[in-house]
């Protein structure tokens, strides 16, 4: 799983498997927001899924929101060569600042 | 579709320096926001704004300034560049969807190297 202090995390999956990518945080959040990086862009939201909501669905990703555990998963279902990127969560530790901490990330890589 | 700029794309400064990163968003948003994202890891927050002529600190704001001039421009200076500086910095906005339910809108990055 991610965390900020961690370092990136690697996958690797063949197309077409399911993929479920972990992120543990340690400090109260409101929602958790997951955001995909494709290689030389800026990050890009998802999905995001809020304290009172346990699953999240859109298209093939699925959320999932435990907090009495501070944890979070994303994860795609038949992965496409077009998912290889790398996914961030992120908490915004309970501040009505609009301040997010983002997670270390997981390199996500499908092969054909 | 939002949009943020960011320039340069990439730029190579010395030691001792003086850098200044820009960003342009044509959102309408009122916040905004300079992230620092180093080889292999998340990305830190250096320094947020909420409203033009207003920055406050993030949690790495130490050798790092910014400026607000109006709701559309948010520059990040770095005074003397330092070779920890090199990273890519993304600026982002965002929207505000209530409480813990804002989406960030992140520009394409801009790489920098401190020689």
């Amino acid at each position: 799983s991610q965390w900020g202090e961690e370092n990136l995390q690697a996958l690797s999956i063949q197309e077409g498997e399911d993929v479920t990518m972990n992120c543990s945080y340690k400090t109260y959040t409101t929602v958790v927001h997951w955001y995909r990086q494709d290689s030389g862009r800026g990050p890009a939201l998802i999905i995001l899924i809020r304290s009172n909501e346990r699953e999240k669905r859109s298209g093939r990703l699925r959320a999932t929101l435990d907090t009495s555990s501070q944890s979070s998963s994303l994860s795609i279902t038949a992965a496409q060569c077009e998912d290889t990127a790398v996914y961030f969560c992120a908490t915004d530790r309970g501040s009505a600042l609009g301040r997010l901490h983002f997670g270390a990330g997981t390199q996500l890589i499908v092969i054909p | 579709e939002a949009a943020v700029t960011q320039s340069p794309r990439s730029k190579v400064a010395v030691t001792g320096g003086k850098v200044t990163l820009s960003c342009h968003q044509t959102n309408n948003h009122d916040y905004m926001y300079w992230y620092r994202q180093d080889t292999g890891h998340g990305l830190r927050l250096i320094h947020y704004s909420y409203v033009a002529d207003s920055t406050e600190k993030g949690d790495i704001p130490d050798g790092y300034k910014a400026s607000r001039p109006s709701q559309e421009n948010f520059s990040l200076i770095l005074e003397l560049a330092s070779l920890s500086q090199t990273a890519v910095y993304f600026c982002a906005s965002s929207d505000r969807g209530g409480l813990g339910a804002e989406t960030l809108y992140f520009g394409s990055g801009t790489r920098l190297t401190v020689l």
